[in-house]
């Protein structure tokens, strides 16, 4: 399909257990974000991707968050140690463009989500 | 206080019913809006993005008033299938990130 697509859509871990969620962007979309949902809460924020480069890590909630892309595409959000308070959807989104004002190049399209449940 | 303050839900309507729902923000720097919605258990989608001088799509109509901070989505004639969580969503300038109101449950009954 021709949509964001991430991996695994759901993933059940024990406390103190590293996990890593995957995103693949819409192809030839320059922009990649990551956001997490909590049950019953709004999406927040976690970290902006332009191209390889992130100028925008003020979301991430903690150092044992972390996040990388290479070759412009493919990104992988860390979460080292986890613990029962980082159980929530982690969802990516991606745009064509991120900061320019334009809002056909704004418009942010979001992937399913990966379900993190910590025991 | 929230950068993004939407009406608290649910709004529980009939079909055929308009509902309005209402969303302010708080920083002046904002420069894209938009609604999204959001199906249980599933992503955001964008509905519409909303234009200082407003802007309709079939039975959506959405307004901005940029002096007071302001941003409404309009739903005439609803239907079943527009029963979902609406989201109110700012863009600040020169940055990539979206800022998201907590949402308003919208739920159409026969």
């Amino acid at each position: 399909g021709a949509g964001v697509s991430q991996s695994p859509s759901n993933k059940v871990t024990e406390k103190g257990k590293d996990v890593e969620l995957r995103c693949d962007p819409i192809s030839g979309h320059t922009a990649l974000y990551w956001y997490r949902q909590s049950l019953g809460q709004g999406l927040e924020f976690l970290i902006y991707f332009q191209g390889n480069s992130a100028p925008d890590k003020s979301g991430l909630p903690s150092d044992r968050f972390s996040a990388e892309r290479t070759g412009g595409s493919v990104s992988t959000l860390t979460i080292q140690r986890t613990q029962q308070e980082d159980s929530a959807v982690y969802l990516c989104a991606s745009s064509s463009e991120g900061s320019k004002p334009v809002l056909s190049r704004e418009t942010q399209y979001f992937g399913p989500g990966t379900r993190l449940l910590v025991l | 206080r929230k950068e993004v303050e939407q009406d608290p839900g649910p709004f529980n309507v009939p079909e055929g019913a308009t509902v309005a729902f209402n969303c302010t923000y708080s920083n002046s720097a904002s420069q894209s809006f938009f609604w999204y919605r959001q199906d249980c258990r599933k992503e955001p989608k964008l509905l519409m993005s909303v234009y200082s001088s407003g802007n309709e799509d079939g039975r959506f109509t959405a307004q901005l008033n940029r002096a007071s901070q302001y941003i409404s989505l309009l739903i005439r004639d609803s239907k079943l299938s527009d029963s979902a969580t609406y989201l109110c969503v700012v863009h600040l300038s020169g940055g990539g990130k979206l800022i998201f109101g907590q949402g308003t449950e919208l739920s159409v009954k026969p």
